[in-house]
């Protein structure tokens, strides 16, 4: 069975700053997705961010991107020049690849706050 | 907006009830996916609709039962209530062509037994 760990419950970040989110998964799969999903108070999941684990280069959404490392079965999300909307419970996904759609597998959540 | 709506968006009801959660996919979406948020649990998935047919089952209680319609909307019922089925319940949906469709959630539907 596929696992997916957030290792941080609780993050801060200040205005227009950086911020990485972790994420680590176990699979014997090799053909997968990995999202970020953000889950602001109106409590909507929202897709952030999708990666195929075939792709070799990171995918990027704007001011979002990803840090995909196959081998260590890392992905961790880099939001840049972050801004008070970012403030939300922010879940990294899994999903295998077979012939028909999956189920999500989701980790813990980090939750973020972004400081004025 | 994602598309994907879920009615109602509260329910307060008793232990021992039963209600109905009902969702409508984003259209042209055949698959629809129902997951459970609990504080204690996360974000759990119970069951998966493709086009009218069952095609995967999670940790869905005997309890809880769902179906899809052949207008594709569907319904997740929930039986005899306990106190722990409390939860915020959502139903997402994809195209499901290829395997490689992402999901798109509704905005849930909070069930509060008391």
């Amino acid at each position: 069975a596929q696992t997916v760990t957030q290792s941080q419950p609780e993050m801060s970040v200040q205005e227009a700053e950086t911020v990485t989110l972790s994420c680590t998964y176990d699979t014997s799969e090799n053909n997968y997705y990995l999202f970020w999903y953000k889950q602001p108070p109106s409590r909507q999941m929202i897709l952030v961010i999708r990666q195929e684990a075939y792709k070799q280069q990171n995918a990027t959404e704007n001011r979002f991107s990803v840090n995909f490392q196959k081998a260590a079965k890392s992905f961790s999300l880099k939001i840049s020049d972050s801004q008070l909307g970012d403030t939300a419970m922010y879940f990294c996904a899994f999903m295998k690849q077979r012939g028909g759609s999956e189920k999500l597998v989701f980790g813990k959540g980090t939750k973020l706050t972004v400081n004025p | 907006d994602s598309g994907v709506t879920q009615t109602p968006k509260h329910l307060i009801t008793a232990t021992g009830q039963r209600v109905t959660l009902r969702c409508s996919p984003r259209s042209g979406d055949l698959s629809v996916y129902w997951y459970q948020q609990s504080l204690d649990q996360g974000l759990q998935f119970l069951i998966q609709y493709y086009n009218g047919e069952e095609r995967a089952k999670g940790n869905i209680l005997e309890r809880f039962s769902a179906q899809q319609f052949p207008d594709l909307h569907s319904e997740l019922n929930l039986s005899s209530l306990e106190l722990g089925d409390s939860a915020l319940y959502f139903c997402a949906s994809s195209v499901d062509s290829r395997g490689t469709d992402t999901q798109y959630f509704g905005p849930g539907t909070r069930l509060t037994v008391l």
